[in-house]
């Protein structure tokens, strides 16, 4: 059972460069989350997804897009990277938010962008 | 806008020593509670939640959390930590929104 998977786990860009995060679940989750993890500020929600087909803006959407083109993937993008995006980036999956169910979360993506 | 503040931001121990690690809401409603705890180089790993009932939730690992709707607190406690413990550890709230809505993380260092 591998839960949350992401991809990559590390990577470096230069400004300007697009990429691609990519994550996966096997849990039938409906619910999906892409945080981003800078120290002192905690976790703040990027976007997030209430099913397939679906998406919506966080608390901080800008410069990231993101795709749920199928139920177990969720994608961010970053189109035009910036040295601000520098962070750990945590996706997460729940079957339905506020229940006895909590969200569950992949190993991360470490990101730098030079 | 609902927030969560966690004002102990770095905190070392004694192996055996108690800990309580404070954790303040501001929404008036109707919460869900959640402490979760990141080990150096994992991801986030739910320690206890608090959906209604009890206000004492026992979690893994020997910790524990009482909701005083009162304070807005939910603060975590352990009555000896272990070196094992060492870790960040967040308070997340869904209120108003269905968002986790997460403090800014609590550094825990226990040296033996």
């Amino acid at each position: 059972n591998a839960g949350v998977t992401q991809t990559p786990k590390f990577r470096v860009l230069k400004t300007g460069q697009s990429m691609t995060l990519l994550c996966a679940q096997d849990m039938n989750h409906e619910y999906m989350y892409w945080y981003r993890q800078d120290p002192g500020m905690g976790l703040r929600l990027i976007h997030y997804s209430v099913g397939e087909g679906t998406t919506a803006k966080g608390e901080v959407p800008d410069g990231y897009n993101v795709s749920r083109l199928k139920k177990q993937n969720f994608l961010l993008g970053l189109e035009s990277a910036a040295p601000s995006q520098t962070s750990v980036y945590f996706c997460a999956s729940s079957y339905y938010p506020g229940t006895a169910q909590p969200q569950h979360f992949g190993d991360g993506t470490r990101l730098s962008i030079l | 806008a609902q927030s969560v503040s966690q004002h102990n931001h770095h905190v070392i121990l004694s192996e055996a020593a108690s800990l309580e690690l404070g954790c303040n809401y501001s929404y008036g409603g109707t919460v869900n509670l959640f402490w979760y705890v990141q080990y150096p180089g994992q991801h986030l790993q739910l320690l206890l939640k608090y959906f209604s009932g009890d206000p004492l939730v026992k979690g893994i690992k020997g910790f524990e959390a009482e909701f005083i709707k009162s304070k807005f607190s939910f603060n975590l406690r352990k009555p000896s930590v272990q070196w094992s413990d060492t870790a960040e550890y967040f308070c997340a709230v869904i209120g108003a929104t269905d968002k986790l809505i997460f403090g800014t993380g609590t550094r825990l260092q226990v040296f033996p």
